[in-house]
């Protein structure tokens, strides 16, 4: 198996713009999270499916921030508009079951937003 | 609420030494309980796990970690250092319904 893909690996964009960042479970997982990275907050749940409907978002820090999962193998988080404090690593993981699952991670997005 | 708790964001060891990363829970359940991985520049990766059973947990790269319900500990060892286990550490909670809780993670360097 791939693994948890996600792209881009990387993302550079200017403050105010649409950023739309990817990701594809592991083929039979039934549950995806995507994550937050930062030094300063260090590793946040953002949101996550069951499959395919949100079961809890409320880590989405803002309005500005929104996911979907239209089917079991993709899912996006966008972010519009984007600004500087966004910038951080996003990470995609999946697993089997909830919690007591093991959550396998994707490699990360780093996004920057200048 | 769970919840997990990391004593030291960084921990130093000498190559060949012992290392020991702490790790406090808090559930109001029988919790499972993780340790992932991250090296640079890479997603988190499943050191180890604790579902049921054994208290004793081995896992990978010669990592094992000791479930203490009374001590509501799960410290993570590994007895002899090598620079290739340079990383940062997460220990992680779950009542089994909910997603995973993180700590915020401890890094760990390793002295030639």
């Amino acid at each position: 198996d791939a693994g948890v893909i996600q792209s881009p690996r990387h993302e550079v964009t200017e403050m105010g713009q649409e950023v739309t960042l990817r990701c594809k479970p592991i083929s039979g997982h039934d549950y995806l999270f995507w994550y937050r990275q930062t030094m300063m907050r260090g590793l946040e749940l953002l949101i996550y499916f069951n499959n395919n409907v949100p079961i809890d978002d409320s880590g989405m820090p803002e309005d500005r921030f929104s996911a979907k999962m239209p089917n079991a193998s993709f899912s996006t988080l966008k972010i519009q508009p984007s600004e500087p404090r966004d910038s951080a690593v996003y990470f995609c993981a999946s697993s089997f079951t909830e919690g007591g699952g093991t959550q396998y991670f994707g490699p990360g997005t780093r996004l920057t937003v200048l | 609420a769970q919840s997990v708790t990391q004593l030291g964001s960084h921990v130093s060891v000498s190559e060949g030494a012992l290392v020991l990363l702490r790790c406090n829970y808090s559930s109001s359940v029988p919790p499972y309980l993780f340790w992932y991985v991250q090296y640079p520049n890479q997603g988190l990766q499943l050191l180890l796990k604790y579902t049921t059973g054994a208290t004793l947990v081995k896992g990978i790269n010669g990592f094992e970690a000791e479930f203490k319900k009374s001590e509501t500990s799960f410290h993570l060892t590994k007895p002899s250092a090598h620079m290739s286990d340079a990383a940062e550490y997460f220990c992680a909670v779950s009542e089994g319904n909910t997603p995973l809780v993180f700590g915020k993670g401890t890094r760990l360097s390793v002295i030639a």
